[in-house]
């Protein structure tokens, strides 16, 4: 079983839609968790990290539930910008070399 | 503010050859890693190092040598050349459980 699996899509949604990603990881001494968005043929760039609590950076909502070992990304409002690959990376506390990455989701928004 | 570093950003060279990827960071970060991106494989870490004058291997760090002698720089050394060691190879650096900041990336192929 991989360390953090991701649904590889590819997800086509029409501008406008509401498209959601899900994560799970398999360590539960995971402690810190992100997502990042990756254009065609460009570096990673964090779009977010994740909290316990939940968190909100305008149109992106990430989702934790620690008990399930399951990560979420909700994306309101798709733009066309938004469309690239999405990926889950999870960290053990404290480790140097535990920044485990999902292999991505890749999403298309159409217009 | 340069973050990472990554030179060269395309590269090609026949089997055997050696070459030295280069990557430096001015964000004084303690850690850095070197991944590879291949289709379907998501990132794999390749080597890092937590601090000057400690590295250590990640899960694929077969035929690639490293060194820390700064904070700041991190070089990746392709001993001898693999048509398996075509792919996109990304410096990262971060602090400790927090996320990491990438580099451009090397797009190698070797022929």
């Amino acid at each position: 079983r991989k360390e953090v699996e991701q649904d590889p899509g590819p997800f086509n949604v029409p501008e406008g839609a509401t498209v959601a990603f899900n994560c799970t990881y398999s360590n539960s001494a995971s402690q810190s968790f992100f997502w990042y968005r990756q254009d065609c043929r460009k570096e990673p760039k964090l779009l977010m990290s994740v909290y316990s609590s939940g968190n909100e950076d305008g149109r992106f909502t990430a989702q934790l539930n620690r008990a399930s070992q399951y990560i979420s990304l909700l994306i309101r409002d798709s733009k066309l910008s938004d469309s690239a690959t999405y990926l889950c990376v999870v960290l053990l506390s404290g480790s140097a070399r535990q920044l485990t990455f999902g292999s991505g989701t890749q999403l298309t928004v159409l217009p | 503010n340069a973050g990472v570093t990554q030179t060269p950003k395309f590269q090609v060279l026949k089997t055997g050859q050696s070459m030295t990827l280069q990557c430096a960071q001015d964000m004084n970060h303690e850690y850095m890693s070197w991944y590879r991106q291949d289709p379907g494989m998501g990132l794999r870490l390749i080597h890092y190092s937590v601090g000057a004058g400690i590295t250590d291997q990640g899960e694929v760090p077969n035929g690639y040598n490293v060194s820390r002698s700064t904070t700041e720089d991190f070089p990746l050394r392709l001993l001898s050349a693999a048509p398996s060691q075509t792919s996109v190879y990304f410096c990262a650096s971060r602090r400790l459980n927090t996320e990491a900041f990438f580099g451009q990336g090397t797009r190698l192929t070797v022929v």
